[in-house]
């Protein structure tokens, strides 16, 4: 009964390729997200979803796409990755937008581009 | 510019002492600023709220304080266990409509037995 899921954990591939990552939360939330935690362990918000509804969406480059086909996923393609992209990506939800609720987060990807 | 500091070197306490953490801020007005624990491969999990117009909160062995006029908050753990040895981070929530969370650069607590 996994809360916010992540899949696949590990992924691994060649610069140039397109590649996705899926989360699924089953809490009932309005409201996703996809943050980047680079090798610093520095964790930057990309983008944010409410009812299927992009409402943040941070300077990132537009290889990245979130797509939301219900408001229970909420799925990131990245086209021709870089070596950059390199890092951790990790998926949340919260109740609502509201800024008093809590962040519950997914397990996170482990993104390689050799 | 905006920045979010903590600790940057690793915090080492001995169990049973209190570890004080700190999350300075500048160039920021949040309206709420959340404490999140983070575990080796894990995702951070959230452990309190605090508001702007809060001083203090507290849950079990966790206190949080918050001060904006320093644009500073303390998270403080008493009576350290080995167990709380991760990584925590401070996020100061925007007040722009929907919440945006903006994450501090983390710190490291090592409680040893």
């Amino acid at each position: 009964d996994t809360a916010v899921s992540q899949t696949p954990k590990y992924l691994v591939t060649q610069m140039g390729n397109d590649k996705s990552i899926k989360c699924e939360q089953n809490l009932g939330h309005d409201t996703m997200y996809w943050y980047k935690q680079d090798s610093k362990k520095f964790l930057k918000i990309m983008f944010s979803y409410n009812n299927k509804e992009l409402i943040i969406n941070e300077t990132v480059p537009n290889r990245f796409s979130p797509k939301s086909p219900d408001k229970a996923h909420l799925n990131l393609h990245i086209n021709s990755l870089e070596l950059g992209d390199s890092a951790v990506y990790f998926c949340a939800s919260s109740q609502d937008g509201g800024t008093y609720n809590e962040q519950f987060f997914g397990p996170g990807t482990r993104l390689t581009v050799l | 510019s905006q920045k979010i500091e903590q600790n940057s070197e690793a915090l080492n306490i001995q169990e049973g002492k209190t570890a004080t953490l700190t999350c300075n801020y500048t160039n920021y007005s949040p309206a709420y600023l959340q404490w999140y624990r983070q575990d080796p491969g894990r995702g951070p999990v959230f452990l309190l709220l605090i508001r702007e117009n809060e001083k203090e909160k507290r849950k079990e062995r966790l206190k949080v304080t918050f001060d904006t006029t320093l644009k500073q908050s303390l998270f403080h753990i008493t009576a350290s266990q080995p167990a709380d040895s991760a990584t925590y981070l401070c996020a100061l929530v925007m007040n722009t409509g929907f919440q945006k969370l903006v994450f501090g650069t983390g710190t490291r607590l090592l409680v040893s037995p």
